[in-house]
């Protein structure tokens, strides 16, 4: 059973571009919700997250939006550079025990 | 600097030969948990402990075994490995009601 759905599983964008990377969950006890990026040879880390009382976060170039009654949501990456090219996760989380409940994941592709 | 770190980073094995993969953090985390990553499927979680001598079964725990006797470490055992735990494995930490999961750099394990 896969409580989160990630799309798409890959995304080229041409630097400069707007990405967008969209999850679905199915859980409503979830509520936490952070996107993680990994690059090749290291492990996943924070970018950003948000909690379900919010719509949107923004954190310079990274926007989470929320959709709680479409249980959404998405991850923008504003004037995309190469630098963010990496595997983009996200996941979620409730309950005491913190474990995290990832998307499988898209790789994404800036070309210069 | 504060890190969660893992080693091996990379071990070959063959099939029914014990090993440990071991995962130590200097954030004074209650949370550990061990997560292994396909391609494909993203991260699911094989084991987590809220602390030190309480552990539980994460998603998929079968052929593997933990143990957390000191609040810093928590080694990953597989007593008879075999080649479908050929994976990339990653620790995670987190401290009480910080939510956000710090990872280790990851051990590649292949299964001969």
């Amino acid at each position: 059973q896969q409580q989160v759905k990630q799309s798409p599983q890959s995304l080229i964008v041409q630097k400069g571009g707007i990405s967008i990377i969209n999850c679905a969950y199915e859980n409503t006890a979830f509520d936490y919700f952070p996107w993680y990026q990994q690059f090749p040879g290291k492990g996943p880390a924070l970018l950003i997250a948000i909690r379900p009382d919010v719509s949107e976060k923004k954190e310079g170039r990274f926007t989470i939006s929320f959709n709680k009654s479409a249980k959404q949501f998405s991850l923008h990456i504003m004037d995309s550079q190469p630098g963010d090219s990496a595997t983009y996760f996200c996941a979620a989380s409730g309950g005491s025990n913190y474990k995290l409940t990832f998307g499988k994941g898209t790789l994404l592709t800036v070309n210069p | 600097e504060a890190q969660v770190t893992q080693n091996p980073r990379y071990l070959i094995t063959v099939t029914g030969k014990k090993l440990t993969v071991t995962c130590s953090q200097n954030m004074n985390h209650e949370y550990m948990s061990w997560y292994r990553q396909d391609p494909g499927l993203g991260l699911r979680q094989i084991y987590y402990s809220m602390n030190v001598e309480v552990t539980d079964k994460g998603d998929v725990p079968e052929g593997y075994k933990v143990s957390r006797k000191e609040k810093r470490n928590f080694p990953l055992i597989l007593e008879s490995p075999s080649p479908n735990q050929t994976s990339l494995y990653f620790c995670a930490s987190t401290g009480t009601g910080i939510y956000e999961q710090y990872f280790g750099p990851g051990t590649r394990l292949t299964v001969t």
